[in-house]
């Protein structure tokens, strides 16, 4: 069965560093997402991605934050500057139509700053 | 704006037991509502995908209902098993369907 892939699985960075997160989306899917969800918090939204462009992005993703598709397949969540406050579970998902099909989520970047 | 609100937080039942896990949202002008697994540390896993005009949706043991114009859904577990023992997380789309709203979720402990 298509899953999305998310790599590294854990990432520890020192604050101040950028750090790239990485996501393979089902290949067939036009729309693509990052959220993050803080120990013990809810998932929240980032940014959504389609076309090649952000199509909508919430108040946390800021301009240390960015994406990109580089190629036909993979899908990147940049932060340029971390802060401890960045430390999160960060999930990419996929979806065929955008939010009125089903989602389908990787199974996360936990990133730890340090 | 669309808040979302899962009901108890948590759950502990022993194995054999049907429960229900509630989800109740404020704005009823939804696209579909989403269900998902979270077990710990883990990614989410989906569930079942109702569209705003469906009422039900089964999948094995699981069944899970809508109703609009009261704001809520439920996901009902039929025969409880100690593998389900993870957090449920229920999701629906924003006004402009392009993000999805999630509540904080319903830990379940299901005990052999």
């Amino acid at each position: 069965e298509p899953e999305v892939t998310q790599t590294p699985s854990h990432q520890v960075t020192q604050m101040g560093q950028e750090v790239i997160l990485r996501c393979v989306p089902i290949s067939n899917h036009l729309y693509f997402y990052w959220y993050r969800q803080i120990l013990g918090q809810k998932v929240e939204f980032l940014v959504s991605f389609y076309n090649n462009e952000i199509s909508e992005k919430s108040e946390i993703f800021d301009d240390q934050f960015s994406v990109e598709r580089p190629d036909g397949s993979n899908f990147t969540l940049k932060i340029r500057s971390t802060k401890l406050e960045d430390s999160a579970m960060y999930f990419c998902a996929s979806a065929w139509t955008g939010t009125n099909t089903e989602a389908f989520f990787g199974q996360g970047t936990r990133l730890t700053v340090v | 704006k669309q808040e979302v609100t899962q009901i108890p937080a948590a759950l502990s039942v022993p194995e054999g037991e049907n429960l229900v896990l509630n989800c109740s949202f404020t704005d009823s002008a939804i696209y579909n509502l989403q269900w998902f697994r979270q077990d710990p540390g883990k990614g989410l896993t989906s569930l079942l995908l109702i569209q705003s005009s469906q009422r039900e949706q089964t999948s094995g043991r699981l069944n899970a209902s809508l109703d609009k114009s009261s704001g809520r859904s439920t996901l009902y577990i039929a025969a409880s098993q100690p593998g389900d023992s993870a957090t449920y997380l229920c999701a629906l789309p924003n006004q402009a369907g392009t993000a999805l709203i999630f509540g904080k979720g319903t830990t379940l402990s299901v005990s052999s």
